[in-house]
């Protein structure tokens, strides 16, 4: 059963830090990896999503990369933002075709 | 383009009765989800439907929950009846293709008191 984990469940940095959130899987036998970010009592909006052909991909001050052998991706955060505080979600899509979400990392960065 | 349209944005309603749900995906996109989510469990796959037909129910918490999609502009999940455990937020989203990206709606916030 495929498992997802983010690290950390928080984070708090001050405004123009560069930053890393983690997600970690238990199966790598994924079609691909999505990133989101939520904020409070909103809708999900997708980041960016690698298919596991796939390395990384940029978008912005965003870069998303993907180790399907080691079951992990990284989101990095270049100049860290005050309105880049949100929810952040990583999704895996696995067997079945069927999404299975982390709990995702609060960040809070300050200004 | 709209986005995913999600309706009602909230609901209240009492332990016994009926709720549906109500979700009009992006034009043009086959593939369709329907999400819980609490503070406990997070974001939940509940099912999820490809060109109108249902693929994946095993997220479906029991027989209280059904959901169809009669058509590809609309779908529909219903609890009857409702039970205070079943108070989430419920999302909606399609995509172009199973493995495409999944875009959210603004969710549907549920209290059932």
């Amino acid at each position: 059963k495929q498992e997802v984990t983010q690290i950390p469940a928080a984070l708090s940095v001050p405004e123009g830090e560069n930053l890393v959130l983690n997600c970690s899987f238990t199966d790598s036998a994924i079609y691909n990896l999505q990133w989101f970010r939520q904020d409070p009592g909103k809708g999900l909006t997708s980041l960016l999503l690698i298919q596991s052909s796939q390395r990384e991909q940029t978008s912005g001050r965003l870069n998303a990369s993907l180790d399907k052998s080691s079951g992990r991706s990284t989101l990095y955060i270049a100049a860290s933002q005050p309105g880049d505080s949100a929810t952040y979600l990583c999704a895996v899509l696995g067997g079945g075709f069927k999404t299975i979400f982390g709990a995702g990392t609060r960040l809070f960065v300050k200004a | 383009d709209a986005g995913v349209i999600q309706s009602p944005r909230h609901e209240v309603t009492e332990m016994g009765q009926e709720v549906t749900l109500r979700c009009k995906p992006i034009s043009g996109h086959n593939s369709l989800f329907w999400y819980r989510q609490t503070m406990m469990r997070g974001l939940e796959l509940l099912i999820y439907f490809n060109n109108n037909v249902p693929i994946d129910d095993s997220g479906m918490p029991e027989d209280r929950f059904s959901a169809k999609m009669p058509n590809a502009s609309f779908s529909t999940l219903k609890i009857q009846p409702s039970e205070p455990r079943d108070s989430a937020v419920y999302f909606c989203a399609s995509s172009l293709g199973q493995q495409e990206t999944q875009y959210f709606g603004p969710g549907t916030r549920l209290l059932v008191l």
